[in-house]
């Protein structure tokens, strides 16, 4: 039974390019959250996710960032016009449901390195 | 703003011990409580989750809330060297849905 996958594992792209970033949540599960960990920092939630659906993007930048949960395939969480900033390591993981007790499973990450 | 607090540590214990982790948050309304194992470079595993006041054991780890003091922890008895990572402390708001707010994490060392 596969877990949360993300790809890809590591991803340079050099400023103002843009950067996509997938996951494909663990089967039976339609909840999708994006994390992002800067260095030597903790997680940041950054959106939430079901099916064709934001549920909350509170976490999101108001520029550049953005993200979708097609009916289709994976979660893509996308970045125009990357900067150095942006560099971090982002998480995907994916709950069964949206009720408070069910624990999020994490994907491996997608390290991004801006160059 | 709803904030989850852990000391960054590092919190070093000798091989065998007991390893006392802390954590306290923000929100008296919270509900699920969660702790999450990250080593270094990896993506963070779910270890233990707790729900009501109390201890939950698993293994040789145990859980602990205290919902008036909105505090929990996490001991590990006989602490080993491949426990040596960060351990997040995760936090699920009042209002949030199933949204996770984490602590920064506290880095423990388990030292032969």
């Amino acid at each position: 039974n596969a877990g949360v996958m993300q790809n890809p594992r590591h991803l340079v792209r050099r400023r103002g390019q843009e950067a996509r970033l997938r996951c494909s949540p663990m089967k039976g599960h339609s909840h999708v959250y994006w994390y992002r960990q800067l260095p030597e920092e903790g997680l940041k939630f950054m959106v939430y996710l079901q099916k064709e659906n934001i549920i909350d993007e509170s976490g999101m930048p108001k520029e550049r960032f953005s993200a979708e949960f097609p009916k289709e395939g994976p979660s893509i969480l996308r970045i125009q016009q990357v900067v150095r900033g942006d560099s971090a390591a982002y998480f995907c993981a994916s709950s069964a449901a949206g009720q408070i007790n069910s624990p999020l499973h994490f994907g491996n990450g997608t390290r991004l390195t801006v160059t | 703003q709803k904030e989850v607090e852990q000391n960054s540590g590092p919190l070093s214990v000798p091989e065998g011990a007991i390893a006392s982790l802390n954590c306290t948050y923000s929100d008296r309304g919270s509900q699920s409580f969660f702790w999450y194992r990250q080593y270094s470079g990896k993506s963070p595993e779910l270890i233990m989750s707790i729900y009501s006041n109390g201890d939950k054991e698993d293994g040789r780890f145990t859980a602990q809330l205290n919902k008036a003091s909105q505090y929990v922890s996490l001991l590990i008895r006989d602490s080993q060297p491949s426990d040596s990572a960060t351990y997040l402390c995760a936090v699920s708001f009042t209002g949030g849905g199933n949204k996770l707010t984490f602590g920064t994490g506290t880095q423990l060392k388990v030292e032969l």
